[in-house]
């Protein structure tokens, strides 16, 4: 299993670009990315998931380099609400494991 | 729509006592059904996961057991609860085919005392 490391917290303001990156060096050739986002007392909510180059969607974009061992989650114009825990995955079918995430704080 | 359920939301139980936490997911068939344990303020620990009905592969060992006797339910049981059992605890599923995107229920608050 591909091991991921984050970084433990990150603080924001209102209406800036957050980008949250993720290390994960012995990424398989077989494993996707997948980001998911946790409210308090709240099940994890899957935001974005990729294999390489850039992913986008109405919520977020996935950059992921040429050689898959880091990516980034790339949050535009953040609000109050985006104050979350994020996690970054990596694997494939059932081997996903969720590691300790990234706790995000968007301030007024 | 999709939809999963969890119940109950949550549950104070005694040490010793038995516990039994139920997943149903619906508005889709043959769907991969995962038990997560969420300690306060830690990332997620994957306690089970089942691809098909009777097919349960356990992650990490412990007094904790899993069944899926019908396709879109799955339960979480112990004989005994022990104080280190206390957690949040989420199912979620997923479609079977390709890379996963896990939904995840509304999660059980488990207390035990």
């Amino acid at each position: 299993l591909a091991k991921t490391t984050q970084p433990i917290s990150m603080d924001s303001y209102e209406g800036q670009e957050v980008n949250i990156t993720c290390s994960h060096n012995n990424i398989a050739t077989n494993d996707y990315i997948t980001w998911y986002q946790q409210f308090p007392s709240q099940g994890p909510r899957f935001i974005i998931q990729g294999y390489k180059t850039k992913v986008t969607n109405e919520v977020a974009s996935l950059f992921i380099p040429a050689d898959r061992k880091s990516s980034t989650l790339s949050l535009p114009r953040v609000s109050l609400s985006d104050t979350a825990v994020y996690y970054c995955l990596v694997g494939s079918n059932n081997d996903m494991r969720f590691g300790a995430g990234t706790r995000l704080t968007v301030k007024p | 729509s999709q939809t999963i359920h969890q119940w109950p939301a949550t549950l104070v139980q005694p040490v010793g006592s038995p516990l039994s936490l139920e997943c149903t997911v619906e508005g889709t068939s043959n769907p991969n059904l995962y038990w997560y344990r969420q300690a306060a303020g830690r990332g997620l620990q994957l306690l089970f996961y089942s691809v098909g009905i009777g097919q349960i592969s356990s992650e990490v060992p412990q007094n904790l057991s899993a069944s899926r006797p019908q396709d879109r339910q799955f339960i979480l049981s112990s004989k005994k609860l022990l104080l280190s059992d206390s957690g949040f605890y989420l199912c979620a599923w997923a479609t079977g085919q390709g890379p996963l995107e896990q939904y995840f229920g509304p999660g059980t608050r488990l207390t035990v005392t």
